[in-house]
């Protein structure tokens, strides 16, 4: 693994269905995000995590949980999926000179 | 609130010089980060700027105005690989990032 992978690729969900958006990550870094990206909107945090062990809420958590067990996994679960849970979703890392974050490949996931 | 305004679209020409603007109103100031990001793909890191002034790497400078709130990402000798949507950043005073829309540039030969 070289820096953060993210599964699956890309999900089609029906509504109602549980769901668990899996992230790792190889760099040691402590903090770790989940973003979802809509167009037009700009990428918009849902939980994060400063460290191993504690998460914290963002702009748009509803509907969605996180649980950080270790410092290389961020899994982001959706209770009961919804439509407009449709969207791109991201994971990142930050850490390097500036504490400049680092993007999964991300996971296109659409609720039907 | 907090708020980070990119122009929607821009176009340029092969060759050309283009500049992306950035303002920004947000609960404290902990660094502007630019960010490159291809359709399709994740977005990468460009530049970052803390203090008042310009950042120069490579084909591309970034400038700061902490004072009005404002950025530019400057891309000289643009190349058809340019063709991305970018991407400006706060870091606000939770040391969070918040987020602008993006800025689609089009490069044409």
């Amino acid at each position: 693994i070289a820096g953060i992978t993210q599964a699956p690729t890309s999900q089609i969900l029906a509504a109602g269905r549980r769901m668990t958006l899996r992230c790792t990550q190889d760099m040691r870094h402590n903090a770790m995000y989940w973003y979802r990206q809509d167009l037009g909107l700009g990428l918009r945090l849902i939980h994060y995590s400063n460290t191993a062990g504690t998460t914290g809420k963002g702009e748009v958590p509803d509907g969605y949980s996180v649980s950080r067990a270790n410092t290389d996994d961020f899994p982001l679960t959706l209770a009961s999926a919804v439509p407009s849970q449709t969207s791109v979703y991201f994971c990142a890392s930050s850490g390097g000179e500036y504490n400049e974050q680092f993007f999964g490949p991300g996971t296109r996931l659409t609720v039907l | 609130g907090q708020n980070i305004d990119q122009p929607t679209e821009m176009t340029a020409t092969e060759g050309a010089i283009v500049q992306i603007n950035c303002t920004y109103q947000t609960s404290g100031f902990n660094g502007l980060f630019w960010y490159q990001q291809h359709a399709g793909e994740a977005p990468t890191f460009l530049s970052y700027n803390v203090l008042d002034g310009l950042e120069e790497k490579g084909r591309f400078s970034s400038f700061l105005s902490r004072s009005k709130g404002y950025s530019y990402l400057l891309l000289k000798e643009l190349q058809m690989k340019d063709s991305a949507s970018y991407l400006c950043a706060v870091r606000d005073s939770n040391y969070q990032l918040i987020w602008g829309a993006g800025t689609k540039l089009i490069i044409k030969p």
